[in-house]
């Protein structure tokens, strides 16, 4: 059973919009969250983080929204842009010095 | 240095041979990870090291042997191993810092192909 859920494979957005990258999680103990991205070829990078004593972090241009009570978080780039194409991968875990569990990822595309 | 290196880059070997790859931080992290990633999938855990000491092992199979010989160096020696064992291999550390962010830093990975 998955305990982190990224239900769009897939994404494409037009260069200068708003992308918005959803994760469901099912473990109510997760209280610390955390987005990647991925280009091919090269390991996740750490893009940004959220504990559940927040419900929102930013970061320049990304966004992270926590809705505890819907066990969703959302990942938002303003604005969109080619060089931001990769995987995005959701991590969660339950706690300081608890491991992660990651979402199957999004593949981002940012078109020109 | 907020980097962590992982050699080699690529490697292929043969079910017989016994190889290892190597991982290095010199960020002062005391937590280092191997995970196992095949194509289209998300990383999939299989040893934590915390302060040198081995304290996750998730049901990797004895092919696999990791060794932290110190606080910066993460090895994993591999020997016998099968066709499907081919994937990306990364290696992450962590601070562990008490109440900071643990956010895990990846290296680039090593694509293993076993022929």
């Amino acid at each position: 059973d998955q305990q982190v859920k990224q239900n769009s494979p897939s994404l494409s957005v037009q260069e200068g919009r708003i992308s918005i990258l959803n994760c469901d999680y099912t473990n109510s103990m997760f209280d610390y969250f955390l987005w990647y991205k991925k280009y091919p070829a090269e390991g996740p990078t750490f893009l940004i983080s959220i504990s559940s004593i927040k419900d929102k972090n930013e970061d320049g241009r990304f966004t992270v929204f926590l809705n505890k009570s819907a066990k969703h978080l959302s990942l938002h780039i303003v604005p969109s842009q080619p060089g931001d194409s990769a995987v995005y991968f959701c991590a969660a875990s339950a706690g300081y010095g608890q491991n992660f569990v990651f979402g199957p990822g999004t593949r981002l595309s940012v078109l020109p | 240095d907020t980097e962590v290196t992982q050699t080699p880059k690529h490697l292929v070997m043969g079910m017989t041979n016994k190889k290892s790859l190597k991982c290095e931080q010199h960020m002062g992290h005391r937590a280092m990870y191997w995970y196992k990633q095949k194509a289209k999938k998300p990383p999939e855990l299989m040893f934590v090291y915390s302060y040198e000491k081995l304290s996750i092992n998730e049901s990797v199979p004895s092919r696999f042997s990791p060794e932290c010989p110190n606080s910066s160096l993460l090895n994993l020696h591999l020997h016998a191993l099968q066709p499907e064992d081919s994937a990306l291999y990364l290696c992450a550390s962590s601070s562990l810092m008490a109440g900071g962010l643990d956010e895990q830093f990846f290296g680039p990975g090593t694509r293993l192909t076993v022929l």
